[in-house]
């Protein structure tokens, strides 16, 4: 059964940078059509999409995020990775990573979702 | 503000029927992308609860049904139980944003 994983430091200074990470298990980040996507959602908020990637490299991103975000991927560790720069007190937020539905780019699904983590931007 | 329009609560008694409206226009829903559907227990990630407008995953009860119709899609559940107080999120894609959008969710309250 795939599982996901998120890692990283629960809470960041403001304007530093954020790192975290997303460890697949029970399958390969490689295997399939797969893209692997990043979604946060700030407290007592909704869902947004940060960012998907392809074990391949190739990513994309929410126009809204993309000058400030960077996802990487490492298939030998089964990880794939999200940075993002400039912290504000808006990016407080549960971050979950995702595997994202093979198929049509614009028709993909979310699932499954890693248990979130929670970063908090405060000094 | 979300793309996605849905109403910020519904509820019902044990054994009803309650329906959860996600409205877009026609850089999402109304262009014919699919519509996905997420249950998400208190204190836990989201679940994928319907895809491609209609569709059950595997382990998801018939109780929950999908349905889309124009610039709007509905998420049904019949027989409403107490483990269904969730939050409910729909999903799109939006061609002008160019990504993937979400509603802002539906607080699901059994009576």
């Amino acid at each position: 059964q795939l599982q996901l994983q998120e890692s990283g430091p629960g809470q960041v200074k403001p304007s530093e940078t954020l790192s975290l990470t997303c460890t697949v298990s029970g399958g390969s980040i490689s295997s399939g059509s797969y893209y692997w996507g990043w979604v946060r959602q700030s407290p007592g908020e909704g869902l947004s999409w940060i960012g998907s990637i392809y074990y391949t490299g190739s990513a994309y991103y929410s126009p809204s995020l993309k000058s400030r975000v960077t996802l990487s991927v490492d298939r030998s560790k089964n990880q794939f990775y999200l940075k993002v720069t400039s912290l504000t007190a808006a990016d407080t937020a549960v971050y979950y990573c995702a595997r994202m539905s093979d198929g049509d780019f614009e028709a993909v699904w979310f699932g499954p979702w890693g248990r979130g983590t929670l970063v908090t931007v405060s000094s | 503000q979300s793309v996605l329009t849905q109403p910020s609560s519904v509820s019902g008694a044990p054994g009803q029927r309650v329906s959860i409206s996600c409205s877009g226009n026609s850089s999402n829903i109304g262009a014919d992308f699919d519509v996905h559907w997420y249950q998400q227990l208190p204190g836990t990630a989201p679940k994928l609860l319907i895809f491609a407008n209609t569709k059950r995953p595997s382990g998801v009860a018939d109780r929950f049904s999908g349905s889309k119709s124009g610039t709007s899609a509905s998420l049904a559940i019949t027989g409403l139980q107490a483990e269904d107080e969730a939050d409910y999120y729909c999903q799109s894609y939006d061609r002008r944003l160019s990504g993937y959008v979400f509603g802002a969710g539906t607080k699901v309250t059994v009576l």
